[in-house]
């Protein structure tokens, strides 16, 4: 079975520190595309950062970047600088390249953002 | 540009009734992803629809079925509601293939009583 894993349910990061976001997968394919989604209360998705499985340089988007390790199938997410709007549920996905639009999204992390 | 418009925003229905909820993609958008998220199952795959046509399947009873017009505008209906059909409803577009961004609508929240 095609799985994404994110073992943190919930985390905590104060203003303007940093936060990384784990994120495992699990799929026999070579192709593919992984994602970072944010869900704020507002409950549309947004995406906030996009990886091609065939590029070895992690990707970076402003504040957010990846830590990208395809031997492993592992896909963390960073954010610098966290401010109060990050604030959100966050959801790691993986489409199969050739597989149409269907998107494995695993369970989510929680992401508080203190003072 | 307008985003993904889902419609009605929350809907209640009783068992056994069906529902049938809207999803209107981004302008050139040609294919139309449907997702449902409860807290226990978390966000699962229910059906694509790219040029009208089903282009790929969840796992879910045939209860559950869609229908994309020639304007792109995608329909989900549930027939004979179950309680355990209560969740949020959620519609992506995109442009082409799965190498593009998919886009989400803001859902729709179904109670089913």
């Amino acid at each position: 079975a095609q799985t994404v894993t994110q073992s943190q349910p919930e985390m905590s990061v104060q203003e303007a520190e940093t936060v990384t976001l784990s994120c495992t997968y699990d799929t026999s394919e070579s192709d593919y595309y992984l994602f970072w989604y944010k869900q704020p209360p507002s409950r549309q998705m947004i995406l906030v950062i996009r990886q091609e499985a065939y590029k070895q340089q992690n990707a970076t988007e402003n504040r957010f970047s990846v830590n990208f390790q395809k031997a492993a199938k592992s896909f963390s997410l960073k954010i610098s600088d966290s401010q109060l709007g990050d604030a959100a549920m966050y959801f790691c996905a993986y489409i199969l390249t050739g597989g149409g639009n269907k998107l494995t999204f695993g369970t989510g992390t929680q992401l508080k953002v203190e003072l | 540009k307008a985003g993904v418009t889902q419609t009605p925003r929350y809907l209640i229905k009783t068992r056994g009734q069906q529902v049938t909820l809207s999803c209107s993609p981004i302008s050139g958008h040609r294919s139309v992803s449907w997702y449902q998220q409860t807290p226990g199952q978390g966000l699962q795959f229910l059906f694509e629809y790219f040029s009208e046509t089903q282009r790929n399947k969840g796992n879910f009873p045939g209860r559950f079925s869609g229908r994309q017009f020639s304007n792109s505008r995608s329909e989900m209906n549930v027939s004979t509601l179950e309680l355990g059909d209560s969740a949020l409803y959620l519609c992506a577009s995109s442009l082409l293939t799965s190498n593009t961004e998919a886009f989400f609508g803001q859902g729709t929240r179904l109670t089913v009583v």
